[in-house]
Formats: C-alpha cells, structure tokens, sequence
C-alpha cells in the first residue's frame, strides 16, 4: 500500500508568519510531488508541483523535495486569513493515478 | 475552457436508487479519474481512463459502483443500488499524459447523500 502521510492539524498561524506544512511518502518510486488547495465545499485546486530535490519558489509559496528522506513540504510566507484551507499533497509515479495525502488544515488568524 | 464539468451539483436519493454521475473532460486531455472524499478516508482513487481505455479500477468498492467512458468527451460513474455510506462528494478530473507530469483539474464535485 503506497502511503502518504499529512499531519491533520488544524495548523494555526498569525496573519503575516509563515506556514510549514509536511508530506511523507512510502513509494521511493515516486516520481513527481503535488500541492492542492482546497477551500470547504470547493474543489481541490493545483497550487505547486515539484519533481527534483531542493526547493521551488512560486510567489508566497516554496515546495521542498528531500527523495532520500521521502519528505515534500510547502512553506506559504506572509500568510493570509485568505490561505486559511485544507492542503492536500500528492504524489504521482509514471502509469499511476496520483496518491493523495488526506491533508492539512491551516487556519491564519488576522 | 469551461474546466472539468460535472453534474449534477448535489443529489439526494433513497437506499436502493440508482445513481448517475456525470462528467465532462477538458478537451484535448486524455486522462480521466473518478475519485471519492469522505472526512475519514479522504480522498480515494475509483477509477483511471487513459484514452477511454479503464487502466485501473481496484478502487472500485464493489460490484454496485461501474464507471464507463464512451468518448473523450464523457463519462459517467454509476452506483446501483445505492447505500447510505456511498454518501460522499465525488469529484471527476482530468489531464494531459496520466496526471503524474503536470497533476489534474478537478471538476467542482457532485455531494451525493443516500438516506
């Protein structure tokens, strides 16, 4: 069974901190990593995808790729009230249909 | 593009009924999934179309639930008869070579309840 792992929460930080939000994954096969956004009674929406070791910037959101530790992260910088939702990571390998955490609830108090 | 379509929004049916769910692909993409989210088990894969083709259907719960696509432009996930613990939303999304390249584009979900 080809697991990943999110951290409930709910994730609570002060408007302008920033979040940290952490995947683990099982299938060392893996080969491409996902962030979702999901809003209460909204859809899941692709905000970050990561396939290489190290880190990637897109605006206010940073996703980390660490393979030999099976361990992907977004960091959100300045949080805002407007990012509080449900993070979803996924995890992807060639053939297969994408493997979703069950996700993180972030909650960013004005 | 209108995104992934899916209908009906909402639905409320019996123990016993059958229900149809329908979904409406981006055009021009050639991987389609079924999936079901509930708070316990989050999200779970039903089902992958790959060019209308079935390539994985192992998240199918039973033999209530079948899930056909008869064009690239259309699919339907079928449950008969329905349960109350089939309740759940179920979302529909699609993408460009399998999804594990560039992830999919989910549809806005059908919340089904079975009472």
């Amino acid at each position: 069974q080809k697991e990943v792992e999110q951290n409930s929460g709910p994730l609570s930080v002060p408007e302008g901190a920033i979040a940290s939000l952490n995947c683990t994954y099982s299938d060392r096969g893996s080969q491409s990593f996902f962030w979702y956004r999901q809003y209460s009674g909204k859809s899941p929406e692709l905000i970050m995808f990561i396939y290489s070791n190290g880190d990637k910037e897109d605006g206010r959101f940073t996703a980390q790729l660490n393979k030999a530790s099976q361990y992907v992260s977004l960091l959100i910088r300045d949080s805002q009230p407007s990012d509080s939702a449900t993070y979803l990571c996924a995890v992807g390998n060639s053939g297969y249909a994408l493997n979703f955490g069950k996700g993180t609830s972030l909650l960013v108090t004005p | 593009d209108a995104g992934v379509i899916q209908s009906p929004r909402h639905e409320v049916t019996e123990m016993g009924q059958e229900v149809t769910l329908r979904c409406k692909p981006i055009s021009g993409h050639n991987s389609l999934f079924w999936y079901r989210q509930t708070m316990m088990r989050g999200l779970e894969l039903l089902i992958y179309f790959n060019n209308n083709v079935p390539i994985d259907d192992s998240g199918m719960p039973e033999d209530r639930f079948s899930a056909k696509m008869p064009n690239a432009s259309f699919s339907t996930l079928k449950i008969q008869p329905s349960e109350p613990r089939d309740s759940a939303v179920y979302f529909c999304a699609s993408s460009l070579t399998g999804g594990y390249s560039y992830g999919y584009t989910f549809g806005s979900g059908t919340r089904l309840t079975v009472v």
